[in-house]
């Protein structure tokens, strides 16, 4: 079935560590998106990408970091830079860029700092 | 700059009954997409229904639909016949232009309990 892969679901870390989320999609899709979500609160975009190789800042990038070597992969690094780094973790894709079309998401990554 | 806000931070809607979740938006821009998402406790995020910005008929899909009134830019959620399964949150989001990269911009949202 098509769809957005995440993996882990959950992941623990001890701080000063980096950690990879990893995002996978098989929908041909070309956008792919990084959101951050804290407890009771909507969510925040931290990068996003349009096309493969190309990437975006979004408001909440410092700390985190990613690549975009393939049209189906969009990984994550949460490093240690990152002060609060506890949080879960939503990749999204889409089939374009513009503003029709809704984006579609993975299960979730469960980020939590010791 | 685009905003979303929802104002109810939490919603009671008995069983069976209607239940409409507010949504305000800002922009600038004269295209634009309205989203709304559900949200389970299992935090995976489930699109619900979509509203562009031109569409004259307000949009539906089974139990939802959206009463979108542009002159006062709101886009609330009317769920109809409210099922315990309906209990979740639930985001409203705009979708900006290619040029800003087609991000989703979340409201805040709304937590939706349903009574039996």
């Amino acid at each position: 079935d098509g769809g957005i892969t995440q993996s882990p679901k959950y992941l623990f870390r001890k701080e000063g560590q980096n950690v990879t989320l990893s995002c996978e999609q098989n929908l041909n899709h070309d956008a792919m998106y990084w959101y951050r979500q804290d407890p009771g609160q909507g969510l925040r975009l931290i990068y996003y990408s349009q096309i493969v190789n190309d990437f975006q800042k979004g408001d909440i990038a410092e700390g985190y970091s990613v690549s975009r070597e393939k049209k189906e992969s969009f990984p994550l690094t949460v490093t240690s830079a990152q002060k609060n780094p506890t949080a879960f973790y939503l990749c999204a894709s889409s089939t374009t860029g513009g503003n029709t079309g809704e984006l579609f998401f993975g299960e979730g990554s469960r980020l939590t700092v010791l | 700059a685009q905003k979303i806000t929802q104002t109810q931070p939490g919603m009671f809607v008995q069983e069976k009954e209607a239940v409409t979740l507010d949504c305000t938006y800002d922009t600038s821009d004269q295209s634009y997409g309205l989203f709304w998402y559900k949200q389970p406790s299992s935090g995976e995020m489930i699109f619900l229904i979509y509203q562009g910005s031109y569409d004259e008929q307000n949009a539906t899909e089974g139990r939802y639909s959206l009463n979108f009134q542009k002159a006062r830019k709101s886009a609330n959620l009317v769920i109809s016949a409210s099922q315990l399964g309906d209990s979740a949150m639930y985001f409203c989001a705009m979708r900006a232009n290619y040029n800003q990269g087609g991000k989703l911009i979340f409201g805040q949202g709304t937590e939706l309990s349903v009574k039996p």
